[in-house]
C-alpha cells in the first residue's frame, strides 16, 4: 500500500534561516508528488507539484522540492523562511483514480 | 475563476443527529473527491465519485454514505453523529478521474462540530 512519511512534526525556526522539510514515500510504480500548505482555519493550497522530468521543482513563494527517485524522497526546501510561512505542510503522493495520500503533516513555526 | 464550492462553511450538530453537506465542483470536472480531517490530523480520503458512480472508497464509517448528483455536485449525509466526527470535511474536483493530473482543486471546506 502507498504511505507517505514527513520526518518533522513540527519546526521551529527564526527569520531568514534555511527550511528543509522531509517526506518519504512508499510506492512501487509511477508517481506524482505534491506538497500542501495549510494555514492556520483554512483549506490546502498547493505549494508544487512533480509528475515528470526536471526532478527540482519550484513552487510558489519561493518553495522549491527536489524528487530523488533512488530514495524515494520528495523535500521541500525554502532557502529563507518568512513569519508568514507559518503553516503546516503536507507531503501527498496521488493513487490510482485520483485520491490523495498524506503524509502526517509538519507544522512550522516562525520566529520573528 | 470557479473554483470548488462546499456548503455550509461551519456546522454544529449534536450527536446523533445528522448532517448533510455539499459540493460543487469546478464547471466541467465530473469527479469529486471527499476528504476529513481530524484536529491535528493529515486529511484521509473518504469516498470518490466518477460521473455520479462510486470510483473509490476509503475510510468512510458505514454511517456515512454520499452520492452525486447529475449536476456532478455530491452530498455526504452523516447519521448518528459523534463526538469524534468533529473535523474539516473538504472535497476535491477533477476531470474524468484524472485526479490531481487534471486540475485538482480543494474546496474551502466545511468544519462540523459534533457537541
Amino acid at each position: 500500500a502507498q504511505s507517505v512519511s514527513q520526518h518533522n512534526h513540527h519546526v521551529i525556526l527564526s527569520e531568514a534561516a534555511s527550511l528543509e522539510l522531509g517526506c518519504n514515500y512508499s510506492y512501487g510504480g509511477t508517481v506524482n508528488l505534491f506538497w500542501y500548505v495549510q494555514y492556520p482555519g483554512q483549506h490546502l493550497q498547493l505549494l508544487l507539484k512533480y509528475f515528470s522530468g526536471d526532478p527540482l521543482v519550484k513552487g510558489i513563494k519561493g518553495f522549491e522540492a527536489e524528487f530523488i527517485k533512488s530514495k524515494f524522497s520528495f523535500n521541500l526546501r525554502k532557502p529563507s523562511v518568512q513569519w508568514s510561512d507559518t503553516a503546516e505542510y503536507f507531503c501527498a503522493v496521488n493513487a490510482l483514480g485520483g485520491k490523495l495520500i498524506f503524509g502526517q503533516g509538519t507544522e512550522l513555526s516562525v520566529k520573528p | 475563476a470557479a473554483g470548488v464550492i462546499q456548503s455550509p462553511r461551519h456546522l454544529i450538530k449534536e450527536k446523533r443527529e445528522t448532517a448533510t453537506l455539499k459540493c460543487y465542483p469546478i464547471p466541467r470536472h465530473d469527479t469529486v473527491y471527499w476528504y476529513q480531517q481530524g484536529p491535528g490530523q493529515d486529511p484521509q480520503f473518504l469516498i470518490s465519485f466518477y460521473e455520479k458512480m462510486q470510483s473509490d472508497k476509503g475510510s468512510i464509517p458505514d454511517r456515512f454514505s454520499a452520492q452525486q448528483f447529475s449536476d456532478y455536485h455530491s452530498e455526504l449525509n452523516m447519521s448518528s453523529l459523534e463526538l469524534g466526527d468533529s473535523a474539516l470535511y473538504f472535497c476535491a474536483s477533477s476531470p474524468r478521474l484524472q485526479g490531481p493530473e487534471g486540475g485538482y482543486t480543494f474546496g474551502s471546506g466545511t468544519r462540523l462540530t459534533v457537541v
